[in-house]
């Protein structure tokens, strides 16, 4: 089946420093990335959607300039967490659609720490 | 708008028994409906799927009936075994590919040996 890689599986940051998440397709072309949030033992939050060549559209209460998306070609998506505080500490999973029947595929997550 | 009910975990059950995970939607016009799991540290991964009503998906064992008239899509399986401990996710999706899915909140299934 189709694959998603992310990048880093894991990292911990000082507060203050950015972050930066990829997300890529490794055998099939995604016009459409969505990143997500998990909070421990809770459901995915949709942050954004990530269309390639255009403008993430991002959920209500997501801060657009903190979480910055962007979706340079078909096969990735980063996300980049600006100035990260301890409260950005979380599980960020992104998924791509693709294939004939545009099933959504999802990357094994990255879980974030800031200290 | 749309949403996800599924029944709140923890579900602990030992090895071989039936289960049932019971997940009921709202939605506007014919979504199609998933049931997707995380194993312990990783992401999601798909499960089943059913893309209009009467539609059974399965895989390894789980299936599930898409059923609009009581607008329910319940994960059920046979015989579970340990290694099906993990978190169950059932979601809808409204739409094309660039339309995100919308989420359940999770139950959580323990299986003892």
């Amino acid at each position: 089946g189709a694959v998603v890689s992310q990048h880093p599986s894991r990292v911990i940051c000082k507060s203050g420093t950015s972050v930066k998440i990829e997300c890529r397709s490794l055998d099939f072309q995604a016009t459409t990335m969505f990143w997500y949030r998990q909070f421990p033992k809770q459901s995915l939050m949709l942050m954004a959607t990530s269309n390639e060549g255009s403008k993430a559209t991002y959920e209500q209460g997501v801060e657009k300039d903190k979480f910055l998306i962007n979706h340079a070609s078909l096969t990735l998506s980063t996300l980049t967490v600006t100035s990260a505080h301890p409260e950005d500490s979380s599980f960020y999973i992104c998924s791509a659609s693709g294939g004939p029947f545009e099933t959504q595929y999802f990357g094994p997550g990255t879980r974030l720490l800031v200290l | 708008g749309n949403s996800v009910t599924q029944m709140e975990g923890p579900v602990t059950l030992s090895e071989e028994a039936f289960l049932t995970i019971n997940c009921t939607y709202t939605a506007t016009g014919y979504p199609s409906l998933f049931w997707y799991v995380q194993y312990p540290g990783e992401g999601l991964q798909l499960l089943l799927k059913a893309t209009k009503a009467d539609d059974k998906g399965s895989n390894k064992g789980f299936e599930a009936t898409y059923r609009k008239e009581t607008t329910s899509f319940h994960l059920e399986k046979g015989s579970v075994q340990v290694s099906d401990s993990a978190v169950y996710f059932c979601a809808l999706r409204n739409g094309g590919g660039n339309t995100p899915l919308v989420f359940g909140k999770g139950t959580r299934l323990s299986v003892i040996a």
